[in-house]
């Protein structure tokens, strides 16, 4: 079965610190991958995405990940963290093969300190 | 663009009523809709996908006479609670594909919270 496994479920960082938030999957298929952000009672936002060609993907906010298939890994990176990055970060996993439906994981939280 | 949204952004029932909540695209042609349910502090699990036109296909351990899913044109989907129960209490949300793209991403709506009272 398609799985998802975000290991961190909390990670706290001191504001202007790098930040790592790790995303492992396990699919049968050639996947696609996502990365979402949700504040406290509000709705996803996407992040990035991949679907083929370059690993490395840049997004919003200063954000990047990086797919590696030999890992099973997307991992999500941010440089410099700032204070607004904290809230709740979600990996997602979908593929064709599987009707295009997405798989989350369980989410990591991000809190920041000053 | 890409825009989808939910009304009502929350909703409070009493136990044994239905609500009905709204996923509208409002810029884009949505052939396919997904509907998923968070609980407090968990992630998001996938309840059934619907394409217009045709039955919602449900996920395992679902019920569909409980959570009744229409997909009746290519911007609106509508998932009805029946007869709701204080469990069903949850954040419902709902995204969206754009049958027009060749594309796996789905657009995300604001989410709508309901209490059961």
């Amino acid at each position: 079965a398609q799985s998802v496994t975000q290991p961190d479920i909390h990670i706290t960082v001191s504001e202007g610190a790098s930040l790592e938030l790790r995303c492992n999957y396990s699919y049968g298929a050639t996947p696609y991958l996502f990365w979402y952000v949700q504040s406290p009672g509000q709705g996803l936002q996407l992040l990035l995405k991949y679907f083929s060609g370059d690993t490395l993907v840049q997004g919003i906010k200063g954000f990047e990940a990086e797919f590696k298939r030999s890992q099973s890994s997307f991992n999500l990176r941010k440089p410099s963290v700032h204070w607004s990055d904290a809230a709740e970060y979600f990996c997602a996993v979908g593929a064709e093969e599987y009707g295009n439906k997405l798989v989350f994981g369980a989410g990591t939280i991000l809190r920041v300190k000053s | 663009g890409a825009v989808v949204s939910q009304h009502p952004s929350w909703v409070i029932c009493k136990s044994g009523t239905s609500v009905k909540i709204e996923c509208r695209s409002l810029d884009f042609q949505a052939t396919t809709m997904f509907w998923y349910r968070q609980f407090p502090k968990q992630s998001l699990m996938l309840m059934a996908t619907s394409n217009e036109g045709s039955k919602a296909t449900y996920e395992q351990g679902v019920e569909k006479d409980k959570f009744l899913i229409n997909h009746a044109s290519l911007t609106l989907s509508t998932l009805t609670v029946t007869s709701a129960h204080p469990e069903d209490s949850s954040f419902y949300i709902c995204s969206a594909r754009d049958g027009q793209r060749h594309s796996y991403e789905q657009y995300f709506g604001p989410g709508t919270r309901l209490t059961v009272t």
